[in-house]
């Protein structure tokens, strides 16, 4: 079974910083997820990616397959990106059609 | 598009009861997949449905079960319910079964 390790678990930054965060995982994937949970519960995917890097507005993200790593960064961060931000990965094999396995969240925390 | 809508949103259940929780995926999905959050375990997966026919499932008891319809709509229910079944049950959408999912706002049920 896929095993997610995601880093910082905590991290509390000013506004206008560059942020990164981590996620490791320990079986062949097809596809690894970001998603973004605020206070409340709601959660929205971020991104979805197999290979390479994706970006949207202030937000990028990077995977390589081979060292089974993910980046998430946020640039120019700003308070609204305070939110718990969770990578996920296939269960098992890496197949597409696995349900997800979650790492334990980062809470990230961007202070004006 | 309309998103993903759970119901009902908020639940108080006594031990030992059942409850039933449903899912509207966005329109044309056909994939719905749930999953529970609590503060210990964090996100796991539950099971998930597509075309009416579970394809996958996690390690819950057989207390947990459910069921999707010819709509695409979603039922999951908990039988017997204990205090550990207090958490947000989430339900995801997807066009199919390696696609991008989209998250509801949660079911948040309380056992007492």
């Amino acid at each position: 079974k896929n095993e997610v390790e995601q880093s910082p678990q905590n991290l509390t930054a000013q506004e206008g910083e560059f942020i990164t965060i981590n996620c490791s995982y320990s079986v062949g994937i097809s596809a690894l997820h970001w998603l973004q949970q605020h206070p409340g519960g709601g959660i929205v995917s971020l991104f979805m990616l197999s290979s390479g890097k994706k970006k949207h507005g202030r937000l990028i993200a990077t995977i390589n397959i081979q060292e089974k790593h993910s980046s998430l960064h946020i640039t120019a961060s700003h308070p609204r990106d305070s939110a718990v931000y969770i990578c996920a990965v296939p269960m098992y094999s890496g197949g597409g059609a696995d349900g997800l396995t979650f790492g334990k969240g980062t809470h990230l925390i961007i202070q004006p | 598009k309309a998103g993903v809508t759970q119901t009902p949103r908020y639940l108080i259940k006594t031990r030992g009861q059942q409850v039933t929780l449903s899912c509207s995926p966005i329109s044309g999905h056909r994939s719905v997949s749930w999953y529970q959050q609590t503060p210990g375990q964090g996100l796991q997966f539950l099971f998930e449905y597509f075309s009416e026919t579970q394809r996958n499932k996690g390690n819950f008891p057989g207390r947990f079960s459910g069921r999707q319809f010819s709509n695409s709509r979603s039922e999951m229910n908990v039988s017997t319910l204990e205090l550990g079944d207090s958490a947000l049950y989430l339900c995801a959408s997807s066009p199919d079964r390696v696609s991008e999912q989209y998250f509801g706002p949660g079911t948040r049920l309380t056992v007492t």
